[in-house]
């Protein structure tokens, strides 16, 4: 079975500029996670949805960040305008669902981004 | 608020060695807790997840522990090896907060041949 797949791997911008990141997971999986990941540190839940809707954004930067999953499908993760503390690995996460047996987590490879 | 400590946060061994890593957890309403591997510039890969209602889950030369009501788990990696050398993170879900998944820092770990 395919993997989360994740878009683009590496991104370099300038700050104030904007970036988008796309997150494509595991068929059937209706759950979906974007982290943030800064060097030496553990992920960080940004957003969490199930099939369409926000179980969770509590810790995403809404001034600056947004996200979207239309049709439940694939996800958008987008920063506008973005800042030098932006720059962390970007990941996705898929999972069947949210209750105890479906719980399993699989993530994408990521998308470094640097801010300069 | 789940909090995920993870201890040591790194730690160097020779090869063939036994090693244990721990992960501890403050709220113990959880679904079941994940143990991955990411390698530097990877994203992570899946371990061993282990049920709220297990005690124990192994793959390979991994054993993974788990004690609910003490808020603890602890990674077992037998005879070491080189190719070992990454970093381990723990994450629970959680039960009260829709599933959330939740990190420690992790343990970077250097298996020295």
């Amino acid at each position: 079975e395919a993997g989360v797949a994740q878009s683009p791997r590496y991104k370099i911008i300038e700050k104030r500029q904007s970036v988008a990141f796309w997150c494509n997971p595991i068929s059937g999986h209706a759950t979906l996670y974007w982290y943030q990941q800064i060097l030496g540190q553990g992920p960080k839940l940004l957003i969490q949805f199930q099939n369409n809707g926000v179980v969770d954004d509590s810790q995403l930067p809404k001034d600056r960040f947004s996200a979207e999953r239309l049709k439940g499908v694939d996800s958008t993760l987008k920063i506008q305008p973005a800042k030098l503390e932006d720059s962390a690995v970007y990941l996705c996460a898929s999972s069947l669902g949210i209750d105890r047996v479906n719980t399993e987590a699989f993530f994408g490879q990521g998308t470094r981004l640097t801010v300069v | 608020k789940q909090e995920v400590t993870q201890i040591p946060a790194a730690l160097s061994v020779p090869e063939g060695e036994n090693l244990v890593l721990n992960c501890s957890f403050t709220d113990s309403a959880i679904y079941n807790l994940q143990w991955f591997r990411q390698d530097p510039g990877k994203g992570l890969t899946s371990l061993l997840l282990i049920q709220s209602s297990q005690r124990e889950q192994t793959s390979g030369r991994l054993n993974a522990s788990l004690d609910k009501s003490s808020g603890r788990s602890t990674l077992y990696i037998a005879a070491s090896q080189p190719g070992d050398s990454a970093t381990y993170l723990c994450a629970v879900h959680n039960y009260n907060q829709g599933g959330k998944l939740i990190f420690g820092q992790g343990t970077e770990l250097s298996v020295k041949p």
